[in-house]
């Protein structure tokens, strides 16, 4: 258990709707990253947030969009659901610029 | 941006056998280096890091990688794999004060008993 978690653990959605995934840090742990995991692209780094502001930006679709509230939490929105969509996302958190990354179980999400 | 080679996605091998996963990034400057295993349903977790010093790294469960700079390479290597072993190998990158990771496509790995 590496201390980060995420819910939900599955979510099975329709096209064109929304969702949101959420992520709670390790306890400490300012800095919150998402990523991507699917079949045709790998994993891949969406975006990172520290402190509650964001600090880089990867392979993000507009349709996507992430906060970080003050008690550290984080939650991934995305928008306009496409099949292409569906994949496994998962967060991730470190200390500071500690470059090391624990990461949660991830959400999988299933666009129908 | 860095980018992470990977080969031979596929590996079958007995237990006993010995594993090397070759790994290849490609970053002019100063890079942070990662092998992760993700096991069936479960989520990624690290098996050894390299950030500076000894270029051979020892991790968990008898895994060890090298760091060469020259070949801008991070090999994983288990001299004896357990059934326990079969997953999915991932090396990953970041640059020294940017810290997201750059992933390759990772090895599935498969140890028949």
């Amino acid at each position: 258990d590496s201390g980060v978690t995420q819910t939900p653990k599955h979510l099975i959605t329709a096209t064109g709707q929304r969702v949101t995934l959420r992520c709670s840090p390790r306890s400490g742990d300012l800095s919150v990253y998402w990523y991507q995991q699917s079949l045709d692209q790998g994993l891949q780094f969406l975006i990172q947030y520290y402190n509650g502001e964001e600090r880089a930006k990867g392979n993000i679709l507009e349709r996507f969009s992430a906060q970080q509230f003050p008690d550290l939490h984080s939650e991934l929105n995305l928008s306009s659901l496409e099949l292409g969509d569906s994949a496994l996302y998962f967060c991730a958190s470190s200390v500071d610029d500690n470059p090391q990354q624990f990461f949660g179980p991830g959400t999988r999400l299933t666009v129908l | 941006a860095q980018s992470v080679s990977q080969h031979n996605h596929h590996v079958i091998l007995s237990e006993a056998a010995s594993l090397e996963l070759g790994c290849n990034y490609s970053y002019g400057g100063t890079v942070n280096l990662f092998w992760y295993v993700q096991y069936p349903g479960q989520h990624l977790q690290l098996l050894l890091k390299y950030f500076s010093g000894d270029p051979l790294v020892k991790g968990i469960k008898g895994f060890e990688a090298e760091f060469i700079k020259s070949k801008f390479s991070f090999n994983l290597r288990k001299p004896s794999v357990q059934w326990s072993d079969t997953a999915e190998y991932f090396c990953a990158v970041n640059a020294h004060g940017n810290n997201r990771l750059a992933f390759g496509k990772g090895n599935q790995v498969v140890v028949i008993p």
